[in-house]
């Protein structure tokens, strides 16, 4: 399965409110990242947190990382039509030779109406 | 800044033809790797290369798959011979890996090509 799990796994708001998505994973981690993927494009990433970090801005987002409950929540505020994309958690794995390899969750549909 | 490039952005081929994907890496990366996303399995990593070495092809679905890295601005990935469930859209990342082992660099993701087998 999948190390990284987000939930949840549609989400449809009303612009100018927040958007909560969380992410799950297994095993420890270096660190984790979050990916948009607007639809017929590649994914561009957003923010990177890493393990011995608790919380991360960027903008009008926000990133928190709970490494005792192994799992991340990103926060989008006051959002906008233009935010409406599918959001991936991704994870690279502590330990070992990773050569910048992640995991990714199956991501959030996230929809927001005009 | 050009991003990652590949090519073709779309294929559409009939079952049996070999297809061959393109990828351009970011100029100065030096890790490599090939994703599939299809609605049922999400994306999955087929394979990945560091400094044109493959490092991991476990994720290559089975011996129809095979992947090349010449040098560092250029890879492929064939599929011979294609099979209509190996519809999908294909990406290609890169991103840098530093001085440490694991060092927290972003992937930089292509456009993909959208691969139809009929």
């Amino acid at each position: 399965s999948q190390q990284g799990e987000e939930d949840p796994q549609a989400l449809s708001i009303q612009e100018g409110e927040n958007a909560t998505m969380n992410c799950s994973y297994k095993t420890s981690i270096n660190n984790l990242q979050w990916y948009r993927q607007n639809s017929g494009r590649g994914l561009v990433h957003l923010i990177l947190i890493r393990s011995n970090e608790r919380e991360k801005h960027s903008g009008r987002l926000r990133v928190t990382l709970d490494t005792s409950k192994k799992s991340s929540s990103l926060l989008i505020t006051a959002s906008r039509a233009a935010d409406t994309a599918s959001y991936f958690c991704a994870t690279a794995n502590a330990g070992g030779t990773s050569y910048g390899k992640l995991t990714f969750g199956q991501g959030t549909i996230l929809t927001v109406h005009p | 800044d050009a991003g990652v490039i590949q090519s073709p952005r779309h294929e559409v081929t009939e079952m049996g033809q070999e297809v061959t994907l393109r990828c351009k890496p970011i100029s100065g990366h030096n890790s490599l790797f090939w994703y599939r996303q299809t609605m049922m399995r999400g994306l999955e990593l087929l394979i990945y290369f560091n400094n044109n070495v493959p490092i991991d092809d476990s994720g290559m679905p089975e011996d129809r798959f095979s992947a090349k890295m010449p040098n560092a601005s250029f890879s492929t990935l064939k599929i011979q011979p294609s099979e209509p469930r190996d519809s999908a859209v294909y990406f290609c990342a890169s991103s840098h890996r530093g001085q440490t082992v694991n060092s927290n660099q972003p992937q930089h993701f292509g456009d993909g090509t959208r691969l139809s087998i009929l």
